[in-house]
């Protein structure tokens, strides 16, 4: 069985200031996948980035970045320069089996407030 | 436009009727979900599919059923004896093969509620 955790339910941050959003997993699986997507007020579903369990090197896609550490098994999302408009919901979620198409573990989200 | 599309947006219906949630995609990929969101919540699974005419339990499977007779088309059948049927439905995809194939793909979600 795999789990999600994430810790914190809210963040009220300051624009530009950079974020943090924690997540630690869970799983007995030796290949995974980790991932992190945004979901707005309107309800969908927005794909951020992601870690393979084997990838060496943090992964980074413009402002976000994914600080992996394996031995403690967290997956950290961070946001550089804050903006308004990245208020929103965001979920870490995972994934085994990654030879396979199972579906994604979420963890139960954190909601981010950027303040001007 | 290649994506995913849900319909309808939102749903009514009266508790003890069954009904379907529609799913399509034209992004060619094989595989496809369907998860449930609750307020507050992350989103669980509920059934899954990896090629035409198979398809798997997800966590809370109960109360639900699927079929994939396309591989475009995924839809999601919540019965009567769902007994908490109301909640934010959102349909994913994604490819077994070529880039990125850990990546997937959500509508835009059909919001259903019983009464």
């Amino acid at each position: 069985a795999q789990k999600i955790t994430q810790t914190q339910p809210g963040m009220f941050v300051q624009e530009k200031e950079a974020v943090t959003l924690d997540c630690t997993y869970d799983t007995s699986d030796q290949s995974y996948g980790l991932f992190w997507y945004k979901q707005p007020s309107s309800g969908e579903m927005i794909f951020l980035i992601y870690q393979g369990s084997y990838d060496e090197q943090n992964a980074t896609e413009g402002r976000y970045s994914l600080n992996f550490q394996k031995a403690r098994k967290s997956a950290n999302l961070v946001i550089s320069a804050s903006q308004l408009g990245d208020s929103a919901m965001y979920f870490c979620a995972m994934r085994g089996n990654l030879g396979g198409a199972d579906g994604l573990t979420f963890g139960k989200g954190t909601h981010l407030i950027i303040q001007p | 436009d290649g994506g995913i599309t849900q319909s309808p947006k939102y749903l009514f219906r009266k508790e003890g009727q069954n009904v379907t949630l529609s799913c399509e995609q034209n992004l060619n990929h094989d595989a496809m979900y369907w998860y449930r969101q609750d307020p507050g919540q992350g989103l669980r699974l509920i059934y899954y599919s990896q090629i035409v005419n198979d398809f798997q339990k997800g966590d809370i499977a109960e109360g639900y059923s699927v079929s994939r007779e396309k591989k475009e088309s995924f839809p999601l059948t919540v019965t009567s004896a769902q007994k908490n049927p109301t909640a934010f439905y959102l349909c994913a995809s994604s490819p077994r093969a070529g880039h990125r194939t850990y990546e997937q793909y959500f509508g835009p979600g059909t919001r259903l509620t019983v009464t």
